[in-house]
């Protein structure tokens, strides 16, 4: 059972225009949250993360967004990069109980900016 | 240059056999993992390790197997009980949380092709 879901598959737009991710989590235990950006054939790698404790995180053109209560959380990329193309995957921990950053991961959505 | 290894990049196994896939790290991490990703799907968990010489089941462990007898190093066997082998490999380290609710992350090496033929 996927405890991390991210249901669009992907993402398409314009250079300059803002991306919108969105991921939902089921597991109320989740504490702490991740994403990472892939390209083919390569390693995520971290983009920004955020403590339950917090409801925003910002860094340079990204900012992640967290709503516990509807246990949902957003990452929004302003402006929009040619660069950003690629695979954005949300992860969660439970740093209570996997204490050593054991994450859950959703199935990614693919982020295409075009001219 | 700080970093995790992985080797090789593709690999090609027969029907069968087994094949073990190279996992170092020099981040001086504790704890290392193994995911796999297929597509349409997003990285599941295989097997992780907090310390040498001890290591857990992940989500799909069944038809892999591992071993941590050095800090730095984390490799992962593929049985032939792996019924769907072919996959891209994913192995990543993290460092302890610093307090019980610390930040942390995994840092990831650059993936294992691994295709059955």
């Amino acid at each position: 059972d996927q405890q991390v879901k991210q249901n669009s598959p992907s993402l398409s737009v314009q250079e300059g225009r803002i991306s919108i991710l969105n991921c939902d989590y089921t597991n109320s235990m989740f504490d702490y949250f991740l994403w990472y950006k892939k390209y083919p054939a390569e390693g995520p790698t971290f983009l920004i993360s955020i403590s339950s404790i917090k409801d925003k995180n910002e860094d340079g053109r990204f900012t992640v967004f967290l709503n516990k209560s509807a246990k949902h959380l957003s990452l929004h990329i302003v402006p929009s990069q040619p660069g950003d193309s690629a695979v954005y995957f949300c992860a969660a921990s439970d740093r209570l109980t996997d204490s050593w950053g054991k994450l859950q991961f959703g199935a990614g959505t693919q982020v295409v900016v075009t001219p | 240059d700080g970093g995790i290894t992985q080797s090789p990049k593709y690999l090609f196994r027969k029907e069968g056999q087994n094949v073990t896939l190279s996992c170092e790290q020099n981040l001086n991490h504790d704890a290392m993992y193994w995911y796999r990703q297929d597509p349409g799907q997003g990285l599941r968990l295989i097997y992780y390790s907090q310390i040498v010489n001890d290591f857990q089941k992940g989500d799909i462990a069944e038809g892999y197997s591992v071993s941590r007898e050095k800090k730095e190093s984390f490799p992962l066997t593929v049985t032939s009980a792996q019924k769907n082998p072919t996959a891209f490999y994913l192995c990543a380290s993290s460092p302890p949380l610093i307090g019980p609710l610390g930040d942390t992350e995994a840092f990831f090496g650059q993936g294992t092709r691994l295709t059955v033929v």
